[in-house]
């Protein structure tokens, strides 16, 4: 069956940066895009960015860029994001989701969640 | 950004009644191809979202038939039908018509 497994929490410390992990398993890895959702505490969901394993090729939110950094190991079928200079701002659980290859298809199917903690 | 608008629920909702929840976009999700672009998500208490409608009105594998989509190009509404205990949580709407994909702020489900 179809898994994205997210690495554990992280306490991190401000200006610092953090790197997640997503582990896909149950399908092929490159035929779906990867994303990525933020969810501050209590409050609504908000798209990152994402990324197509095959090519590496990624769509972002204006808001996240610079901020977070999407890659992939292909051999893994590992996603990664990073998010660097790190605010308290940052503090929210991080979900990864995938889609269809198709412009328009919807997440169908989503990681546990990382929770991330910036507090020095 | 296309910003979308949810309503509020009478919480809590009785057991066995209906529920609907509406949602508003700031711009039409339907596309030329005849598809509108609007899904809907159940996040339980502590779990991840799940996906329960896309393209508007069509179930994702394995929901339930009580769940319904329903709408316009610019307003839509998730049904319950016989709300059970299993149906807490907040759903949100999302639009996948254009970048940013962006979801509503949600709405809580609680039952009676």
């Amino acid at each position: 069956q179809v898994k994205l497994l997210q690495s554990g929490a992280a306490l991190v410390k401000p200006g610092a940066s953090v790197k997640m992990s997503c582990k896909a398993s149950g399908y092929t890895f490159t035929d779906y895009w990867v994303s990525w959702v933020k969810q501050s505490h209590g409050k609504s969901l908000e798209w990152i960015g994402e990324i197509y394993p095959n090519s590496g090729a990624t769509n972002f939110n204006e808001k996240f860029k610079g901020k977070a950094t999407l890659t992939v190991d292909k051999s893994t079928s590992t996603a990664y994001m990073e998010l660097s200079r790190l605010t308290s701002e940052d503090s929210a659980i991080y979900y990864c989701t995938r889609r269809a290859l198709t412009t328009v298809a919807p997440f169908d199917y989503w990681g546990q969640g990382v929770m991330v903690t910036v507090s020095s | 950004d296309i910003v979308m608008t949810q309503g509020a629920l009478p919480n809590p909702v009785p057991s066995g009644e209906s529920a609907s929840i509406t949602c508003q976009s700031s711009k039409s999700l339907l596309y030329s191809d005849g598809k509108t672009y609007l899904n809907w998500y159940l996040q339980r208490p502590g779990q991840s979202p799940q996906l329960l409608i896309y393209w508007m009105s069509t179930r994702a594998s394995g929901v339930s038939d009580r769940f319904s989509g329903s709408g316009s190009g610019t307003d839509f509404t998730l049904k319950i039908s016989r709300v059970e205990a299993e149906d807490v949580g907040v759903y949100y709407c999302q639009q996948f018509l254009e970048f940013p994909l962006t979801f509503g702020s949600g709405t809580k489900l609680e039952i009676k």
